[in-house]
């Protein structure tokens, strides 16, 4: 089936650091989502991507549709503790109109 | 609104035994879904349902059931539980194919 490489797997950085994470595909899509969950809780939408090379904000955050529509980044700017958690990208990719998901960056934040 | 709500949080079960985890939305959604969580695995789609009414297989859908009864519950079955389907159970919903909003999450374990 399709499959979402979604990198690196974990990182572990000082607080006021920025962060950057990727997802890419061997395949296009047409949307990328960037969701975030916190330890027992359930995945929250942060930023969703629609059109290749679109640039999207959401505080912090930064994502950006790739060009090729295979890949996408997620930037976080001056990394604060609440940002722990892990990060999962997202693809309307599924045979049954599904969401297809990354595995995931965990994201460690010392302060 | 309380978005998509499920229950129970926890529940451990003996193997063999039965359960129903459910799950509720009051934003009007047509789109529901359960997926299961696993170390390591990410996010894996077990049912999905399009509308009230109708319900389909996803990824990983053997030793589940689901129901969908009103369009804002979609109820999960175990019939006989079994150890390998100790997991994080999560319950979305959506009005398209796209953005999908999560629950809590339910924590099962089987013994």
């Amino acid at each position: 089936g399709q499959q979402l490489n979604q990198s690196p797997q974990s990182m572990f950085i000082q607080e006021g650091e920025d962060v950057s994470m990727n997802c890419t595909s061997s395949s296009i899509f047409n949307t990328w989502l960037w969701y975030k969950q916190e330890p027992g809780e359930g995945p929250v939408l942060l930023i969703a991507l629609y059109k290749a090379g679109e640039l999207t904000s959401n505080g912090r955050l930064t994502a950006q549709f790739g060009i090729t529509r295979k890949d996408s980044f997620l930037n976080i700017s001056a990394s604060i503790p609440s940002d722990v958690g892990i990060y999962f990208c997202g693809v309307n990719g599924g045979s049954q109109g599904n969401l297809i998901f990354g595995k995931g960056t965990k994201l460690s934040v010392k302060p | 609104n309380a978005g998509v709500t499920q229950t129970p949080k926890f529940r451990v079960l003996k193997t063999g035994q039965s359960m129903t985890l459910l799950c509720a939305q009051d934003m009007n959604h047509e789109y529901m879904y359960w997926y299961r969580q696993d170390p390591g695995m990410g996010l894996r789609l077990i049912h999905y349902s399009v509308g009230e009414g109708t319900t389909a297989k996803g990824e990983v859908p053997d030793g589940y059931n689901v129901s969908r009864l009103k369009k804002q519950n979609f109820l999960l079955g175990l019939e006989s539980a079994a150890p390998s389907q100790t997991s994080v159970y999560f319950c979305a919903s959506s009005s398209g194919i796209n953005e999908q909003f999560f629950g809590p999450g339910t924590r099962l374990t089987v013994l």
